[in-house]
């Protein structure tokens, strides 16, 4: 079958780093994507990766590893805004899209 | 302002009345696609489509109707809703679909079925 699997809950606190992480299998692989999603509101794009390696934007990166199925979130300089849902994606076999559960971020002070 | 609109935002129905969730883009975007958002399940594709006329299942489709007669229209019809069709869904497009392309995301239709 296919499954992403991402932490259900993070703690961290401002100004840190944190990173979540995402494995997945999944028949086929158009690429990984990252969505943030803040309470009551649409996932909004933040990264995609696929080719393996680490992409950096801004405050944020995003790594992905197709042989081991990994890929992680970087945020660093934590800020209260950034308490959220991250949603791992991955584009596969086809025109198919399929999500993890998300990952909720609490940022505390 | 481009933008993916939905309509209703809220609805709360009963057992088996024919409802439809209506969803335009206006970015001339190839690819469209309904899912449904549950608690601890993540968002699960219903329905997408790759073009006018073309649509596919993803892995949630029972009970659900799509069409894509324009392209920047992508309706969802539930024909007789059920209770565990209770959920928020959002539709989404994408300049060609999930091969290198974001998806930009409507703000969500919260339904209930009693």
């Amino acid at each position: 079958g296919q499954n992403i699997d991402q932490p259900t809950e993070m703690t961290a606190t401002e100004g840190a780093i944190v990173q979540i992480n995402c494995t997945y299998q999944t028949s086929g692989f158009n690429g990984l994507f990252w969505y943030q999603q803040h309470a009551g509101e649409a996932p909004t794009f933040l990264s995609y990766n696929v080719l393996d390696g680490l992409e950096e934007k801004g405050r944020f990166s995003s790594f992905l590893s197709r042989s081991k199925g990994y890929s992680y979130l970087l945020l660093k300089e934590l800020q209260m805004k950034d308490s959220a849902s991250y949603l791992c994606a991955v584009g596969t076999g086809g025109f198919k899209t399929i999500f993890g559960a998300g990952t909720r971020l609490f940022v505390k002070a | 302002e481009a933008q993916v609109t939905q309509n209703p935002r809220y609805l709360i129905t009963v057992t088996g009345k024919k409802l439809t969730v209506t969803c335009s883009q206006n970015m001339n975007h190839e690819y469209m696609s309904w899912y449904r958002q549950d608690p601890g399940l993540g968002l699960r594709q219903i329905y997408y489509s790759m073009n006018v006329e073309v649509t596919d299942k993803g892995d949630v489709p029972e009970g659900y109707k799509v069409s894509r007669k324009e392209k920047r229209n992508f309706p969802l019809i539930l024909e007789s809703p059920s209770p565990n069709q209770t959920s928020l869904y959002f539709c989404a497009s994408s300049l060609t679909g999930p091969r290198g392309n974001e998806q930009y995301f409507g703000p969500g239709t919260r339904l209930t079925v009693t």
